[in-house]
């Protein structure tokens, strides 16, 4: 099916465990991001990625990792997880900076770290 | 930096009456996006407003962006109970958006 899949839908590790979250997009679009969402908050950017091997930090990328070696895919790694990381991550794909199309989002991985 | 403020953030509304929701944001843009978020859910494009001036429609909700003033509203005419969510503006910065803490929704009998 098209869209933005997010894999896994929750996940419960430990403190200091790597742990890999993975987002998947079917409509080619150059732009993928991932956005934290804690009370409080509302969203924030961890990293974003313009097109295949370019990343770029958010406002909250200490702790986190990425990579794009292809368009449809946007992993997320945190490399040695901490309980402030537990939280709803949420991906997002657009087709352009300049598109007029909204940003379109996955349905979330909810994290907690133990 | 660009910031977003939302008001209110908690907002308890009996049926059948109107409210707006403000979003104010500090720097220059002119593409503002309305989300919803139901619980445990993920975020639902509502509207996308490209200029100054712009109002866009759906059902009871209306929203207008004002980019000399900085600022976006998101009217609710008539509240129904389906409403109940968490809504979002974001602002656009070029390349990345900057989302609002969100305003949380009660629409009660």
């Amino acid at each position: 099916d098209a869209g933005i899949t997010q894999s896994p839908r929750y996940k419960i590790t430990e403190t200091g465990r790597q742990v890999t979250l993975m987002c998947h997009q079917t409509w080619s679009h150059s732009y993928m991001f991932w956005y934290r969402q804690d009370l409080g908050h509302g969203l924030r950017l961890i990293y974003y990625s313009a097109a295949a091997d370019i990343t770029d930090k958010g406002e909250v990328p200490d702790g986190y990792v990425v990579s794009r070696s292809k368009t449809e895919n946007f992993p997320l790694t945190l490399e040695s997880a901490t309980r402030s990381q537990t939280s709803v991550y949420f991906c997002a794909s657009r087709g352009t900076a300049k598109s007029n199309q909204p940003q379109h989002f996955g349905d979330g991985t909810r994290l907690s770290i133990l | 930096e660009l910031k977003v403020e939302q008001n209110p953030l908690f907002l308890s509304m009996q049926e059948g009456k109107n409210y707006t929701i403000y979003c104010n944001y500090s720097t220059t843009s002119d593409r503002l996006y309305w989300y919803r978020q139901d619980p445990g859910k993920s975020l639902e494009s509502l509207f996308v407003l490209l200029s100054n001036g712009a109002v866009k429609q759906e059902g009871r909700l209306m929203a207008s962006l004002d980019t000399k003033a900085r600022l976006s509203t998101l009217h609710i005419t008539a509240a129904v109970h389906d409403l109940s969510a968490t809504y979002f503006c974001a602002v656009d910065s070029g390349s990345r958006l900057t989302f609002g803490e969100g305003t949380q929704l009660t629409v009660n009998p």
